[in-house]
């Protein structure tokens, strides 16, 4: 079976700081994707960033960038100078390549302060 | 453009009543899935379908039912077995090995 693990479900940081929410999975195939989403409280779940179990340097998309230590088994998601847009709800997600379906962590609240 | 449909947004729902969530792509996507999501909780896999009139059970499926008799639909039935389907539902599709299209969700709520 496979386990996300997002152990704050809420955090503050203020606007321009770069804050880091954490993610560590639990997982014994050697193949898999880690992902990052966004849910604004309008519902929409967006897509932030990928890391493949196989990728040797850490993904970034402006300013998300994951921090992958695999011999950890986290997956942490690093968001640089914080805008106040940011304030929503993140999940870690990671897809299961058996079965060709993802297992999603509880997910963090993130408020951005001005 | 390409992406998911659901509707609709909202969906209100009586005692002992069933109720379909739609849920249409137009990303030519193979896979897709239900999921449920409860005020300030992660979601949950109900359904989901690799290819068309083929479909597996989730971790939550009981109350539940769906079809996927086109490529583009994958509707959600929340039946009356479902003792508490007040939630937000989220339809997702996906193809190979990149990550999940959300729909904007379908908020019910039993009346």
């Amino acid at each position: 079976a496979q386990k996300i693990t997002q152990t704050q479900p809420g955090m503050f940081v203020q606007e321009k700081e770069a804050v880091t929410l954490d993610c560590t999975y639990d997982t014994s195939d050697q193949s898999y994707g880690l992902f990052w989403y966004k849910q604004p409280s309008s519902g929409e779940m967006i897509f932030l960033i990928y890391q493949g179990s196989y990728d040797e340097q850490n993904a970034t998309e402006g300013r998300y960038s994951l921090n992958f230590q695999k011999a950890r088994k986290s997956a942490n998601l690093v968001i640089s100078a914080s805008q106040l847009g940011d304030s929503a709800m993140y999940f870690c997600a990671m897809n299961d390549p058996l079965f060709n379906k993802f297992y999603f962590g509880s997910g963090t609240k993130l408020n951005v302060k001005p | 453009d390409g992406g998911i449909t659901q509707s609709p947004k909202y969906l209100f729902r009586k005692e002992g009543q069933n109720v379909t969530l739609s849920c249409e792509q137009n990303l030519n996507h193979d896979a897709m899935y239900w999921y449920r999501q409860d005020p300030g909780q992660g979601l949950r896999l109900i359904y989901y379908s690799q290819i068309v009139n083929d479909f597996q059970k989730g971790d939550i499926a009981e109350g539940y039912s769906v079809s996927r008799e086109k490529k583009e639909s994958f509707p959600l039935t929340v039946t009356s077995a479902q003792k508490n389907p007040t939630a937000f539902y989220l339809c997702a599709s996906r193809v190979g090995g990149y990550g999940y299209t959300f729909g904007s969700g379908t908020r019910l709520t039993v009346v």
